[in-house]
């Protein structure tokens, strides 16, 4: 099973409808975050988190919200989806006690489509 | 503005040479860099980092050089093998914290066999 889940995976959807993204995971890691990947814009931080109080923007967060209802767990949503929110997201976790590596862990990623 | 890019957007490669991704960086108060490899319907995955104390880092078959003269990165991978077909990513971070990643654009690698 990955370690960082994504669901769902594809979602297709009308402008103005509510999004829910879901993101959960099992490292153990206390930082999550969410970014969103469109063709030749590379990765862009939406939000972010670094404990269960802990919310951030990131580069890009109007229109957008979260939620971390746990350490395991971090939601994206979309209150009113309009087209140009259409692109691949990840979810990602960090763990600062892993020595010198600022790695980020990534989930499979979700494919949204607004109509 | 503040930016990290890529050299070249496509990199094709004949299968066991060497491959050389490039990325440039503006930010001078940059600390910390890492390169991705992100598969066809994957996630990215961390490859190597570096810090802006050093200028050479190796792992398994990659090497990252930083030149912080000229605020360039490159990722080099020895002995390049299908397997190593896919989108590479710089990022850089400047802000003391892992939110403050800043990703670039991508170079796609090809190895042809």
């Amino acid at each position: 099973d990955a370690d960082v889940t994504q669901t769902p995976r594809n979602r297709i959807t009308k402008t103005g409808k509510r999004i829910m993204l879901e993101c959960s995971q099992t490292k153990g890691h206390d930082r999550m975050y969410w970014y969103r990947q469109d063709p030749g814009l590379g990765l862009r931080l939406i939000y972010y988190s670094f404990d269960v109080k802990d919310i951030n923007k990131g580069e890009i967060s109007d229109g957008y919200s979260v939620s971390r209802q746990a350490q395991a767990k971090f939601s994206l949503s979309l209150e009113s989806a309009i087209p140009n929110q259409t692109a691949l997201y990840f979810c990602a976790t960090s763990d600062p006690g892993t020595g010198e590596t600022g790695e980020l862990f990534f989930g499979e990623g979700s494919r949204l489509t607004v109509l | 503005g503040e930016s990290v890019g890529l050299h070249l957007p496509t990199l094709s490669v004949q299968e066991g040479d060497n491959s050389i991704i490039n990325c440039a960086y503006s930010n001078s108060a940059s600390d910390y860099f890492i390169w991705y490899k992100q598969e066809s319907g994957k996630g990215p995955q961390f490859i190597i980092d570096i810090r802006s104390n050093m200028d050479k880092r190796q792992g398994q078959r990659v090497t990252v050089l930083l030149n912080k003269t000229v605020k360039h990165l490159s990722l080099q991978i020895a002995a390049t093998q299908p397997g190593d077909s896919a989108v590479y990513f710089c990022a850089e971070n400047y802000g003391g914290s892992q939110g403050n990643l800043i990703f670039g654009k991508g170079t796609k690698l090809s190895v042809k066999p």
